[in-house]
């Protein structure tokens, strides 16, 4: 039980276009979804909290208008990097927390971009 | 705040060999603690977690973590490491609340050699 997907698992653009990715809790409803990003041999950090029905809650130097975050129903969370460009690339993993499990999250995947 | 400190960045160790991963943290409130494990180009897993009681905490592939208020540490160990432990292991803490945000150490790549 507590699957999260990723979706695509790797994606290659150009610089300037926007890229979509996707994350789903498979067996679960997930009350909250994380958007984490990862730097090679670096640690996760967090982009922005997302609860069901409301605005994401960005951290601090997270630029909301270039990561949009929409979490739409329970069970699916996307995040959609605006004009990307090659600084953008990077490990972008989600995580989602159940409800009545609220303590632990479970991660996707994750999903590499490579902005050209 | 909270902080988690990851001793270690690499730890080389043969086959069959035990092993101990360091993380200590800082926090002024209580906290939950987790150990995540993450192998190359995935996402992270779920290892074990502290939430309350026990303080000793085991994962079904033989690791377990004891959480120690006193000095403020929770370290992963396993008796016997195989080379399919190699990875990268990240502990993380939060603290109750809304939110739940988990705070990351730096990670510590266990390499496993024959």
């Amino acid at each position: 039980g507590a699957v999260v997907s990723q979706h695509p698992s790797w994606v290659i653009c150009k610089s300037g276009t926007s890229v979509k990715i996707e994350c789903r809790s498979l067996d679960f409803q997930a009350t909250t979804m994380f958007w984490y990003r990862q730097f090679p041999k670096q640690s996760l950090m967090l982009m922005a909290t997302s609860n069901e029905g409301s605005k994401a809650t960005y951290e601090q130097g997270v630029e909301k208008d270039k990561f949009l975050i929409n979490h739409a129903s329970l069970t699916l969370s996307t995040l959609t990097v605006t004009s990307a460009h090659p600084e953008d690339s990077s490990f972008y993993i989600c995580s989602a927390r159940a409800r009545g499990r609220q303590e632990t999250q479970y991660f996707g995947p994750g999903t590499r971009l490579l902005v050209l | 705040a909270q902080s988690v400190t990851q001793l270690d960045s690499q730890v080389p160790v043969f086959e069959e060999a035990p092993v101990e991963l360091r993380c200590n943290y800082s926090s002024s409130v209580s906290v939950y603690l987790f150990w995540y494990v993450q192998y190359p180009n995935q996402g992270l897993q779920l290892l074990l977690k502290y939430l309350s009681g026990s303080t000793l905490v085991k994962s079904i592939n033989g690791f377990e973590a004891e959480f120690n208020k006193s000095q403020t540490s929770f370290h992963l160990r396993k008796p016997s490491v195989h080379i399919s432990d190699t990875a990268e292991y990240f502990c993380a803490v939060s603290r109750g609340g809304s939110n739940y945000k988990l705070t990351f150490g730096k990670g510590t790549l266990l390499t496993v050699n024959p």
